[in-house]
C-alpha cells in the first residue's frame, strides 16, 4: 500500500521570498516519487520526479525536492517565488513493482503569492 | 504532437443520463488512467489499464465502467449519471507498465456537472 500526506492544504508567500511545500509518503517498497503543477483551469504538468539516483532532484522553474528516506518526505521548495508560481501543487507516489505502478496522489497544495 | 485528447471539454447531464468520456494518446503509452478531481481531495484513481486489453479498478471504480479500445485509446462511461459524479476527470498515459519510474502525462480534462 502507498500513501501521500500533504500537510499544508494552502501556503501563502510574499513575491521574491523562499517557497516550501510538505510532502510525507508511505509506501512498502522504495518508491518513485513526482510533484505535479496545476494552474488554475489546466491540466496537470510535471515538475520534478525522483527515481532513486540523485536524492536532490532539480526541475524546471527554479523547484527543486530532496528525497529524505528516513524522515519518509519529499518536500519542494524554491529560493525565490515568482507571481506565475501560484497554482496549486500535488505531490505524487509510485509503486516500484511490476503490475503496481498506480499512481497515487496527495490532496494538493494551494500556493498563493502576495504582490 | 497531440499527446493526450480528451473529448468533450466540458458536459451537463440529467440524473440518470449516460455518457462516455473519451481519451486518446499518440505516445504509444502502454499504461492509461482515469482520475475524478474534487476540491480538497486531490485526484483518485477511478479505473485503470495497465496494458491493452486489461482494466482494474482503482479507489473510486462505482457507477463507472471503462473499455480500452485498443492501445491508443481508453474511455470511460457513465451508465446512469448522479450528483455525486459532478468533477473534473482526467485521463493520463505513461509509457510501460512497470515503468514506476516514469510520469505520466495529462489531458486537459473533462469538467461534467450532473444537475
Amino acid at each position: 500500500a502507498q500513501s501521500v500526506t500533504q500537510l499544508d492544504s494552502h501556503v501563502s508567500v510574499s513575491e521574491g521570498t523562499p517557497v516550501l511545500l510538505r510532502c510525507n509518503y508511505s509506501s512498502s517498497y522504495s518508491p518513485s516519487l513526482f510533484w505535479y503543477v496545476q494552474h488554475p483551469n489546466k491540466g496537470l504538468q510535471l515538475l520534478l520526479k525522483y527515481t532513486s539516483a540523485a536524492t536532490l532532484v532539480k526541475g524546471i522553474n527554479g523547484f527543486e525536492a530532496e528525497f529524505k528516506k528516513s524522515e519518509t518526505s519529499f518536500h519542494l521548495t524554491k529560493p525565490s517565488a515568482h507571481m506565475s508560481d501560484a497554482a496549486e501543487y500535488f505531490c505524487v507516489v509510485s509503486g516500484q513493482n511490476f503490475g503496481n505502478e498506480k499512481l497515487t496522489f496527495g490532496t494538493g497544495t494551494r500556493l498563493t503569492i502576495i504582490p | 504532437n497531440a499527446g493526450v485528447t480528451q473529448t468533450p471539454k466540458f458536459q451537463v447531464l440529467k440524473t440518470g443520463q449516460s455518457m462516455t468520456l473519451q481519451c486518446a494518446q499518440d505516445m504509444n503509452h502502454n499504461s492509461m488512467y482515469w482520475y475524478r478531481q474534487d476540491p480538497g481531495m486531490g485526484l483518485r484513481l477511478i479505473y485503470y489499464s495497465a496494458s491493452e486489453g486489461t482494466t482494474d479498478k482503482g479507489e473510486v471504480p462505482n457507477g463507472y465502467n471503462v473499455s480500452r479500445l485498443n492501445k491508443r485509446e481508453f474511455s470511460l462511461r457513465l451508465e446512469s449519471a448522479a450528483p455525486s459524479q459532478t468533477s473534473v476527470y482526467f485521463c493520463a498515459s505513461r509509457p510501460r507498465q512497470g515503468a514506476a519510474d516514469t510520469e505520466a502525462f495529462f489531458g486537459q480534462g473533462t469538467r461534467l456537472t450532473v444537475v
